[in-house]
């Protein structure tokens, strides 16, 4: 039983496309967030949404939006991909605002 | 924004040996956690230390959050292959990991030479 599930695993496409990531959490969390890990393993918060609202964005380009339909979903929408959007992408889920993240396996994101 | 040194970078180490890697930082966190992430795979929790001074046990890795709540330690005793993998310490300014996100440090690589 996954806890924290994405899709897909792997994204290749090109420059200029949008695309979109989904992720799913079975663990009735109120929490979920998105990261990236860039090519050096550096893992950096993007947003986080609590009862689907959005509560932080750290200086991402507004190229990205994430989308809630609700509180077990959290999917990333990215227009107008760059060569730099290259990395992978992680989302996380927690109780609340006050408890652990548990992240999710990953969306490799190619840009080409 | 705040920022986690780690080391160190990388491990390379015989099977048995123990291992201990640090996480300093330059501002308080009120967590701090520790993550493996295997290869193609998303960080796992390891531990999760809530109050300073505290020291922490799971198995073989043991953790501890410093009285100065600036940095933390992370120690894995008598290593096996599947201790293989990149190591993230992680701060949280929130109580447990809440709404302002985890600033991650930048992962120690353990490789362990049979």
């Amino acid at each position: 039983d996954t806890a924290v599930s994405q899709t897909p695993k792997y994204l290749v496409t090109q420059m200029g496309n949008d695309k979109s990531i989904k992720c799913e959490q079975n663990l009735g969390h109120d929490t979920m967030y998105w990261y990236k890990q860039d090519s050096k393993k550096f893992l950096k918060i993007m947003f986080s949404y609590n009862n689907k609202e959005l509560i932080i964005n750290e200086t991402v380009p507004n190229r990205f939006s994430p989308k809630s339909p609700d509180k077990a979903h959290l999917n990333l929408h990215i227009n107008s991909l760059e060569l730099g959007d290259s990395a992978v992408y992680f989302c996380a889920s927690s109780l609340g605002l006050e408890e652990t993240q548990y992240f999710g396996p990953g969306t490799r994101l190619l840009v080409l | 924004g705040q920022q986690l040194n780690q080391s160190p970078q990388s491990m390379f180490i015989q099977e048995g040996e123990d291992v201990s890697m640090n996480c300093t930082s330059s501002s308080i966190f009120n967590t701090w956690l520790w993550y493996k992430q295997d290869p193609g795979e998303g960080p796992v929790l390891l531990i999760a230390l809530y109050k300073a001074g505290e020291l922490t046990s799971n198995g073989r890795l043991t953790a501890q959050f410093g009285i100065t709540r600036k940095d933390s330690f992370l120690n894995i005793s008598a290593s096996i292959p599947s201790d293989v993998g990149i190591y993230f310490c992680a701060g949280q300014v929130g109580a447990g990991g809440g709404a302002d996100g985890l600033t991650f440090g930048k992962g120690t690589h353990l490789i362990i030479q049979p």
